[in-house]
């Protein structure tokens, strides 16, 4: 079975901290991904990596930073974390699109507050 | 507009009952489609891809409508175990492998 696992269920930061959530999957998978999800908004796309070193920017990157020096690990780094990135994050990996299994896979989730 | 639609819900059925979930899509150049399963303070799984000929899996039923842009799940005979919040999801025409998910309907069913 694929696992994807995150560093911390939950975390509590204050204002101006920095802060990293890590990400780890043991499938090869050369896709990974993190979201936040938050109640009404749905799980939006905060950045995305294809390959080691790679990373793209998705729907919501303001505030945050991605890092991936290995296929299996990807970090997030809020880098001043502010109330407003108080959220559940969820990080996910995948196979690229179009090969069988291509689904992603999602971790248990952070639950992130920052105070 | 959102790119992805879904009626939040609740929706609230009796064990037994037969239960359909709509979703709209706003990018015609979107390709693939999936109905993720998202239990209380738990991560998404995918429940089932759809495919443009419809599929079926056990008591799930997935249609797809390309000309409407809508997507569909039908759970037969629900049981308590399917209360859930159901995503769906869609993927545009992108190297990446990226997903833009809808914002999930709820679904109680009770005794």
């Amino acid at each position: 079975d694929v696992k994807v696992t995150q560093s911390s269920r939950y975390l509590v930061k204050r204002t101006g901290e920095k802060v990293f959530l890590e990400c780890v999957q043991d499938m090869d998978h050369e896709n990974m991904f993190w979201y936040r999800q938050d109640p009404g908004l749905g799980l939006r796309l905060i950045y995305f990596s294809y390959d080691v070193k790679m990373k793209e920017k998705g729907d919501i990157p303001e505030g945050y930073s991605v890092s991936r020096e290995k296929k299996e690990r990807f970090s997030l780094i809020l880098e001043s974390a502010s109330t407003n990135q108080t959220s559940m994050y969820l990080c996910a990996s995948s196979r690229p699109p179009g090969l069988a299994g291509d689904e992603q896979f999602f971790g248990p989730g952070t639950r992130l507050t920052v105070l | 507009r959102k790119e992805v639609e879904q009626d939040p819900g609740p929706f609230n059925v009796p064990e037994g009952a037969t239960v359909a979930f709509n979703c709209t899509y706003s990018n015609s150049a979107s390709q693939s489609f999936f109905w993720y399963r998202q239990d209380c303070r738990k991560e998404p799984k995918l429940l089932m891809s759809v495919y443009s000929s419809g599929n079926e899996d056990g008591r799930f039923t997935a249609q797809l409508n390309r000309a409407s842009q809508y997507i569909s799940l039908l759970i037969r005979d629900s049981k308590l175990s399917d209360s859930a919040t159901y995503l769906c999801v869609v993927r545009g025409n992108n190297a990446g492998n990226m997903l833009t998910f809808g914002g999930g309907t709820r679904l109680m069913v009770k005794p």
